[in-house]
């Protein structure tokens, strides 16, 4: 089990292009988190996947934000139109469900945007 | 609303020595649990510790312990023996207690350890 993996690990891009990111969770997880983090800050929550469905999407996600994980497996997040304040670190995690107690999120290593 | 309070943004500690990391929290849910995570320079988010609301006693992990208070709602990490590898950001975080879902992360504490 090689645990999250987050690609690509850095981006840069131009303001208004469109980026997309990938996460592979632990396989046999079925929860997915995507989170954004900026320099200082702790993460913050963008939205959660259980199986293929999206169960919940942040207030800070907006429309040029789309998230998908189509078979229930990896996930993608794509920004569109992207902006300057769009620059920090997306975290992807992957969490077990099921178990009582003790849930712990998995974090991948995650991919750092950089809009110019 | 739920909330998470890291009121120190950075601490020292001597190599060795036990150190406290503050958090406090604020929900009206009756069921919740509290996590704390480690992320190195690296950037790595790495679990240490839960607590969950329900649990009488308080959480251990080697030289992690989780002093939950509920009463006053507050969730101390304390790391005992502490080891120049410490050096990180901590952060305490919130989410239910059947996963972490829509958790809520603190603003972290970053904590130096001196040799």
């Amino acid at each position: 089990d090689t645990g999250v993996s987050q690609d690509p690990r850095h981006k840069i891009t131009k303001r208004g292009q469109n980026v997309t990111f990938r996460c592979d969770p632990i396989s046999e997880h079925n929860r997915l988190y995507w989170y954004r983090q900026t320099l200082g800050q702790g993460p913050e929550f963008l939205t959660y996947f259980q199986n293929e469905a999206q169960l919940e999407k942040s207030r800070l996600l907006s429309d040029r934000f789309s998230a998908e994980r189509p078979k229930g497996s990896f996930s993608t997040l794509e920004i569109q139109r992207t902006e300057q304040g769009d620059s920090a670190m997306y975290l992807c995690a992957s969490s077990p469900w099921g178990l009582a107690g003790n849930n712990e999120q998995f974090f991948g290593p995650g991919t750092r945007l950089t809009v110019l | 609303a739920q909330k998470i309070t890291q009121t120190q943004p950075g601490m020292f500690v001597q190599e060795k020595e036990a150190v406290t990391l503050d958090c406090t929290y604020d929900t009206s849910d009756p069921s919740y649990g509290l996590f704390w995570y480690k992320q190195p320079s690296s950037g790595e988010m790495i679990f240490l510790i839960y607590q969950g609301s329900y649990d009488q006693q308080n959480a251990t992990e080697g030289r992690y312990s989780l002093n939950f208070q509920k009463a006053r709602k507050s969730a101390n990490l304390v790391i005992s023996a502490s080891q120049l590898g410490d050096s990180a950001m901590y952060f305490c975080a919130m989410g239910d207690d059947t996963g972490g879902f829509k958790t809520i992360f603190g603003a972290g504490t970053r904590l130096f350890v001196k040799a």
